[in-house]
């Protein structure tokens, strides 16, 4: 158990419709990481918050957006769902900012998202 | 933009068998990181590499980052049943953190 939970663990929605994926990092962390991990573009880091901040952005659609509340949880907000988002997201934790250099990054155990 | 290749994709071996994973990149990599996800599981980071030639050991687990900072692999001796999943490096650059497409480990007892 790495500390980190998401909610909730499944996920079944339709095309067109728009969810939100919720993360509590570890104790003390102040860091969220979002990644998507599909079969065929792997695993894909999205955004990073950092106490409430955005910090650095990767790979994230401009239909998806996050933020990052006073009490350090994170939601991961996905509009106009389309079959290719099908996917599990993965959010990390860390205690900096600095996993973009290599600070060690906890994982929690993922949603899985199927869009019909 | 910034890639990193890994190789094999899939690995099956004989319990007591060595394993090795590549990865590589056309550009010059500011740090390796190895992580490793079991099936159904979620990753779980490993270890970091910085230095041109580094060579770390975790038990059965050697890891080096080549000397140009292009390369890196992960060496399993004698593979065990617990070491079955996937095993991922990623880099950082550009704000931005980049994951190789994994080997799939089986380990036949």
């Amino acid at each position: 158990d790495s500390g980190v939970t998401q909610t909730p663990k499944h996920l079944i929605t339709a095309t067109g419709q728009r969810v939100t994926l919720r993360c509590s990092p570890r104790s003390g962390d102040l860091s969220v990481y979002w990644y998507q991990q599909s079969l065929d573009q792997g695993l894909q880091f999205l955004i990073q918050y950092y106490n409430g901040e955005e910090r650095a952005k990767g790979n994230i659609l401009e239909r998806f957006s996050a933020q990052q509340f006073p009490d350090l949880h994170s939601e991961l907000n996905l509009s106009s769902l389309e079959l290719g988002d099908s996917a599990l997201y993965f959010c990390a934790s860390s205690v900096g900012d600095r996993v973009i250099i290599g600070e060690t990054q906890y994982f929690g155990p993922g949603t899985r998202l199927l869009v019909l | 933009g910034q890639q990193v290749m890994q190789i094999p994709q899939y690995q099956h071996v004989q319990e007591g068998e060595d394993f090795t994973t590549y990865c590589n990149s056309s550009t010059t990599l500011s740090n390796i990181q190895w992580y490793k996800q079991r099936p159904g599981g979620h990753p779980v980071f490993l270890i970091q590499l910085v230095k041109s030639g580094e060579v770390k050991k975790q038990k059965r687990l050697t890891f080096q980052f080549g000397e140009a900072k292009k390369n890196s692999s992960l060496h399993i001796t004698a593979t065990q049943t617990t070491d079955v999943g996937t095993y991922f490096c990623a880099s950082t650059g550009a704000n931005n953190l980049f994951f190789g497409t994994g080997t799939r480990l089986t380990v036949i007892p």
